[in-house]
């Protein structure tokens, strides 16, 4: 596609649920990036995807936190038993190689855990 | 001490100035850098990066990067209204070279007022 895209845009959820959130990223690029932003923050890194491995899951918070990406394209990131402290702009991005010229952003899923 | 450190400001302009925003980081070891541009509610835009000691220009940016003070700066020329926005650095470190982790800083406002 032409830009990164993640669905849903928006996300409300009720404590101790599941949610999974969905990135597309750009056609071609090999190395897709999940990080948490909270408001008034940068970006936070979660986790790093290098063709369908996980090459750096460092930044996932804890075991409630799972992302997978099967095909090497499309990935799902997974919280499990969801807590109000959950709550932030979830984004995803791509590059064409680890260490390219940069990491495009896709629009985010905003996730609000009531 | 943070590695990728701004200030949060915000940092207020007259329209036609320049605005000049600064970024320091800790990692000596860190190879690549950043500038990305975040409209309120949107997702962080790639603007600039920036590898090597010096100045580099794009239109009415330049990015300037000092290896040995570990400082990275952003310059706007002929400052816009539609400038506003928030204004993240992001570096990527030495340990970062097999994990494709940016580190962000929590980003600068920049106010431009007609």
């Amino acid at each position: 596609g032409a830009g990164v895209s993640q669905t849903p845009s928006n996300k409300v959820t009720e404590k101790g649920k599941y949610v999974e959130l969905r990135c597309d990223p750009i056609s071609g690029h090999t190395a897709l990036y999940w990080y948490r932003q909270s408001l008034g923050q940068g970006p936070e890194f979660l986790i790093y995807f290098q063709g369908t491995g996980a090459a750096d899951d460092s930044g996932l918070p804890n075991d409630r936190f799972f992302a997978v990406r099967p095909e090497g394209s499309v990935s799902t990131l997974k919280i499990q038993r969801t807590e109000r402290g959950d709550s932030a702009v979830y984004l995803c991005a791509s590059s064409l190689t680890t260490g390219g010229p940069g990491q495009y952003f896709g629009a985010g899923t905003r996730l609000s855990v009531l | 001490q943070k590695e990728v450190e701004q200030n949060s400001g915000p940092l207020s302009v007259p329209e036609g100035a320049i605005a000049s925003l600064n970024c320091t980081y800790s990692d000596r070891g860190s190879q690549s850098f950043f500038w990305y541009r975040q409209y309120s509610g949107k997702s962080p835009e790639l603007i600039m990066s920036i590898y090597s000691n010096g100045d580099k220009e794009d239109g009415r940016f330049t990015a300037q990067l000092n290896k040995a003070s570990q400082y990275v700066s952003l310059l706007i020329r002929d400052s816009q209204p539609s400038d506003s926005a928030t204004y993240l650095c992001a570096v990527w470190g030495v340990n970062s070279s097999n994990t494709g982790k940016l580190i962000f800083g929590q980003g600068t406002t920049l106010q431009v007022k007609p």
